[in-house]
């Protein structure tokens, strides 16, 4: 595998449901990005690491809680999740967390919540 | 807050006619201007990128166009194809601070052969 990976990619839950998305990246980066893609609306920064560092929590409610174990890989941890939590979240990776440096995606994982 | 402004929402051309895609951003230290590229039920990739120092750059058949008076920035892509199909989305970041892009909300391009 190259690049940005993400697992699973389509994902069904019901609202009681724990789950938790997976991605890898195999760039050799020091950064990682969640972003929440719902249809129509700009992408939405999630959470955001340097290094398996939070760096940013941009607001997001605490039923998604991130986890960085190490510099390749950052999981999403779901629980207790509400209908429109359903989206396309998408994970990124950048060489580092300096402004201007390229951020590359995963195919994303498809969730609805249900 | 900051935010970025994309127009048209969605845009039909035939082939070979250009379309042209009008960003608008709110912080006026944004100093950093990619463009993605995502095909429907693939992920977004990076077609071109802008810096604040620079008013306009090509890269083939795609070009990017800076004004910071206006805050404005466009993507031109000319002799559309077929493949040239997707959803583009604008971006802004400012130097400082970590990694972080404003994204517009997108616009579905459309080239009918």
């Amino acid at each position: 595998e190259t690049g940005v990976t993400q697992t699973p990619r389509h994902l069904v839950m019901g609202m009681t449901n724990k789950k938790s998305l997976k991605c890898e990246q195999h760039l050799g980066h020091n950064a990682m990005y969640w972003y929440k893609q719902s249809a129509k609306k700009p992408l939405e920064l999630m959470f955001v690491y340097s290094l398996e560092e939070r760096v940013e929590n941009n607001s997001v409610p605490s039923r998604f809680s991130p986890e960085c174990p190490n510099s390749s890989h950052l999981f999403l941890h779901l629980h207790t999740l509400q209908p429109e939590d359903s989206a396309l979240y998408l994970c990124a990776s950048s060489q580092d967390i300096t402004a201007q440096e390229t951020q590359y995606f995963g195919p994303g994982t498809r969730l609805l919540v249900l | 807050g900051e935010n970025v402004e994309q127009h048209p929402s969605t845009l039909s051309v035939q082939e070979g006619d250009s379309a042209v895609i009008k960003c608008t951003y709110s912080d006026s230290a944004s100093n950093y201007f990619p463009w993605y590229k995502q095909e429907l039920g693939k992920r977004p990739q990076l077609i071109i990128d802008i810096r604040s120092n620079v008013g306009e750059k090509k890269d083939q058949r795609i070009a990017v166009t800076l004004n910071k008076t206006a805050k404005h920035f466009s993507l031109h892509i000319t002799e559309t194809q077929p493949e040239d199909s997707a959803v583009y989305f604008c971006a802004a970041s400012r130097t400082g601070g970590y990694n972080k892009l404003i994204f517009g909300a997108g616009t579905r391009l459309a080239v009918h052969p």
